[in-house]
C-alpha cells in the first residue's frame, strides 16, 4: 500500500515567497527523505531526516518530521524560478522493510 | 561525469516487441533499483539488487526481468511489451543495501508503446 501522501498536489506561488509541501504516511518509518524532480529529469535528493530528528537544515530547505502525528513538511524559503519542480517525500518503515515509497508529489510553480 | 546513466532516453515500439533498458553507475555502490513513474508521475519500485542479488521483487509482471552482470549494472529486460507498459522508467543506486540512504537517480527512459 502507498506510504507517502504529498499535500497539495499543486502548488503556485510568486518568487520570494516561501512554499511549504507536507507529507503523511501510515506506518512507523525509519527515515523520510524529500526529493526533487526537474520536468524530464531524474530525482534529485535533497534532505533525510531519521525518525529520532525533527528538524533538518539545509540552505533555503527546512524539513521537520512530526512521528506522532505521521507526517513531515518540507518549507523553501525565499523561493526561485529555479525551484520550480514536483516535489516527492519517500518512505522507508521500520521493521526491515527494504522497500522505499514515494508518494505523488507535489507541483511547485515559482513564477518570476 | 555521470553518476547513473540509463540507455536509451527515449524509446518507442510496438506491441509485443522485446525490448532493454540498460543502467550503469560510476559512484561504487552496491545497491541498484529500478522503478516506474506513470502518467499521474507515481512512482513504484520494481526491483532492488544489492551485490548483484535480488532483494526486492514487488508485483511486477514476469515480462519484466531485470539483470545485473556486476554491481555497476541493472539492465531491465521487457518481454512482449503491452500498452500499459508506457511509462518512464527509473534506475537507481545507493549505498547500504537498501537501508533507506540517498538514492541517486538515473535521468529516466521514456518508454512508448504504439
Amino acid at each position: 500500500s502507498q506510504q507517502g501522501e504529498e499535500d497539495p498536489q499543486a502548488l503556485s506561488i510568486q518568487e520570494g515567497e516561501n512554499a511549504t509541501m507536507n507529507c503523511s504516511y501510515k506506518t512507523s518509518i525509519n527515515n523520510l527523505q524529500w526529493y526533487r524532480q526537474n520536468s524530464g529529469r531524474g530525482l534529485v535528493h535533497l534532505i533525510l531526516i531519521r525518525s529520532n530528528e525533527r528538524e533538518k537544515h539545509s540552505g533555503r530547505l527546512r524539513v521537520t518530521l512530526d512521528t506522532s502525528k505521521k507526517s513531515s513538511s518540507l518549507l523553501i524559503t525565499a523561493s526561485r524560478a529555479a525551484d520550480t519542480a514536483s516535489y516527492f517525500c519517500a518512505t522507508l518503515a521500520s521493521g526491515g522493510s527494504y522497500i522505499p515509497t514515494f508518494g505523488r508529489g507535489t507541483s511547485l510553480i515559482v513564477h518570476p | 561525469d555521470t553518476a547513473v546513466s540509463q540507455t536509451p532516453k527515449y524509446l518507442v515500439t510496438q506491441m509485443g516487441n522485446d525490448k532493454s533498458i540498460k543502467c550503469e553507475q560510476n559512484l561504487g555502490h552496491d545497491t541498484m533499483y529500478w522503478y516506474k513513474q506513470d502518467s499521474k508521475k507515481f512512482l513504484k519500485i520494481m526491483f532492488s539488487y544489492n551485490n548483484k542479488e535480488l532483494i526486492i521483487n514487488e508485483t511486477v509482471p514476469n515480462r519484466f526481468s531485470p539483470k545485473s552482470p556486476d554491481k555497476a549494472h541493472l539492465n531491465l529486460h521487457i518481454n512482449s511489451l503491452e500498452l500499459g507498459d508506457s511509462a518512464v522508467y527509473f534506475c537507481a543506486s545507493s549505498y547500504g543495501g537498501g537501508l533507506g540512504e540517498t538514492q541517486y537517480f538515473g535521468p529516466g527512459t521514456r518508454l512508448l508503446v504504439l
